[in-house]
C-alpha cells in the first residue's frame, strides 16, 4: 500500500526559529512535493524535487527552502518562520517526474508559529 | 488569473441528491483531469483520473471534461454523508512538471 508519512501532524514554533518539516514515501517514487494549504486558496506547489539533490521552484518558493538527499525523504525548511506561514503543509509524492502521474499525499502537518 | 479555478462553496445537499461539483481552467495545454477528495484532518486522495475530453463512471462517481469550453465537471449520484468532504479539481499537461489544483469545494451530505 502506498504509503506517505510526515514528521509531525502538530507543530508549534515562534517567529525567527528554524522548521524543518520531513517527509518519507516507501514507494521508490522519483517526484516529491511540498504544498501549503490554506482557506480560500486551495493547494499551493511550495517546492518540488524530481530526483535525488534536485530541486525546482513552485509558484510560493519565498521563504523556503528544500533539501532531498535520499529518494525517499523530502524535507521544508522554513530558515526564519514568520506569523503568515502559519498552515497545513502537505507532502506528496508521484512515480514519474511528469504532472500527469498520480500524486499520493501525506496526511499533512499543521503549522502555527506565534 | 488562476490556471484552475474552483468555486469554494461550501455547497450544503441532502443524502440521495445529486451533486455537481465544478471547475474551469485557462490552459489549453492540459490534457489529464483529476479529482481529489480530502477528509477533514487528511491528505487528499486521488478519486478521478481523466484523459482529454468525455466522461468516466466509476460507482456512483463521474468525471466529465469538455475541452472546447475548459469545464471539468465530478457528479456524485445518491451522494451520502460519508461524501461530506472538500473536492479538488486538478490538471496536468505533458511537458508539466507538477500539477495545478483549484482551490476545493467544500460539500456536506446532511443525513
Amino acid at each position: 500500500d502506498v504509503k506517505v508519512t510526515q514528521s509531525s501532524r502538530y507543530l508549534v514554533k515562534r517567529t525567527g526559529e528554524k522548521v524543518f518539516l520531513e517527509c518519507v514515501q516507501d514507494m521508490d517514487h522519483e517526484n516529491m512535493f511540498w504544498y501549503r494549504q490554506d482557506p480560500g486558496l486551495g493547494l499551493r506547489l511550495i517546492y518540488f524535487s524530481y530526483d535525488v539533490k534536485m530541486k525546482e521552484k513552485g509558484d510560493i518558493p519565498e521563504g523556503y527552502s528544500v533539501s532531498r538527499e535520499k529518494k525517499e525523504r523530502f524535507s521544508l525548511i522554513l530558515e526564519s518562520a514568520s506569523t503568515n506561514q502559519t498552515s497545513m503543509y502537505l507532502c506528496a509524492s508521484s512515480i514519474w517526474a511528469t504532472s500527469t502521474d498520480t500524486q499520493y499525499f501525506g496526511p499533512g502537518t499543521r503549522l502555527t508559529v506565534l | 488569473q488562476k490556471e484552475v479555478e474552483q468555486d469554494p462553496g461550501p455547497l450544503s445537499v441532502p443524502e440521495g441528491a445529486i451533486v455537481s461539483l465544478n471547475c474551469t481552467y485557462s490552459n489549453s495545454a492540459f490534457q489529464y483531469f483529476m479529482w481529489y477528495r480530502q477528509y477533514s484532518r487528511k491528505g487528499p486522495e486521488l478519486l478521478m483520473y481523466t484523459y482529454s475530453s468525455g466522461n468516466k463512471e466509476d460507482g456512483r462517481f463521474t468525471a466529465q471534461v469538455d475541452k472546447s469550453s475548459k469545464y471539468i465537471s465530478l457528479f456524485i449520484r445518491d451522494s451520502q454523508p460519508s461524501d461530506s468532504a472538500t473536492y479538488l479539481c486538478a490538471s496536468g499537461g505533458t511537458g508539466r512538471r507538477a500539477l495545478t489544483f483549484g482551490s476545493g469545494t467544500r460539500l456536506q451530505v446532511q443525513p
